[in-house]
């Protein structure tokens, strides 16, 4: 089945400890990209790919890296920087000469304790 | 001047009832407008999109209204059922290539049987 997926879907994380989020896709889609999902308000941009080797911040990038070493993996590094980090982080894909649409992951919690 | 504004917040129906969510936005560079579907623990998925060309759009129960002189664009779930209980986002994008969507904070929709 092609699909996109994170893991883990749920992380504890002490304070000052980094931790790294999984995305693979196998839709062979060009584009990758990072949100935080926090109640009440909407999934926020951290970081986007276009192609393999490049990437972009979004608009939290503050205490995040990426990589995008492979056109099938976007991991994301949530870094002791990261004043709240607790979250839902939602990864997608899409298909740049396609429709627009981004294909989401189901998640991955992250909790600091 | 990159914000969707979204109302309202939650929303209870009885079934049978058409909830009707509301999106403004500020940015005349838009041109893809999507509605996307959440359910607890989940990633979203596309429901329906428009592009600014139309003024409506239909696709089985689910209806997108768009005014572009108003710049708003709105949601109506005909027929609501119980199962289209979720939290519902409204999205943009611009006409650069990168396809990245900005989103409103969400709407939690309540369809009572």
């Amino acid at each position: 089945d092609g699909g996109i997926t994170q893991s883990p879907k749920y992380l504890f994380r002490k304070e000052g400890q980094n931790v790294t989020l999984s995305c693979e896709q196998n839709l062979n889609h060009d584009a990758m990209y990072w949100y935080r999902q926090d109640p009440g308000q909407g999934l926020r941009l951290i970081y986007y790919s276009q192609i393999v080797n490049d990437f972009q911040k979004g608009d939290i990038a503050e205490g995040y890296s990426v990589s995008r070493e492979k056109k099938e993996s976007f991991p994301l590094t949530v870094t002791s920087a990261q004043k709240n980090p607790t979250a839902f982080y939602l990864c997608a894909s899409t298909n740049l000469a396609g429709t627009g649409e981004l294909f989401f992951g189901e998640g991955s919690r992250l909790t600091v304790l | 001047q990159q914000q969707v504004k979204q109302s309202p917040q939650s929303l209870i129906v009885q079934k049978g009832g058409i909830p009707i969510i509301n999106c403004a936005y500020e940015n005349t560079a838009f041109d893809y407008f999507p509605w996307y579907q959440q359910f607890p623990g989940k990633g979203p998925a596309l429901l329906i999109a428009i592009r600014p060309d139309v003024s409506e759009k239909k696709e089985g129960r689910f209806t997108i209204s768009f005014n572009k002189s108003a710049k708003q664009f709105s949601l109506h779930i005909m027929d609501s059922q119980p199962g289209d209980s979720a939290t519902y986002f409204c999205a943009a994008s611009g006409m650069d290539s990168s396809y990245k969507l900005i989103f409103g904070s969400g709407t939690r929709l309540l369809v009572r049987p």
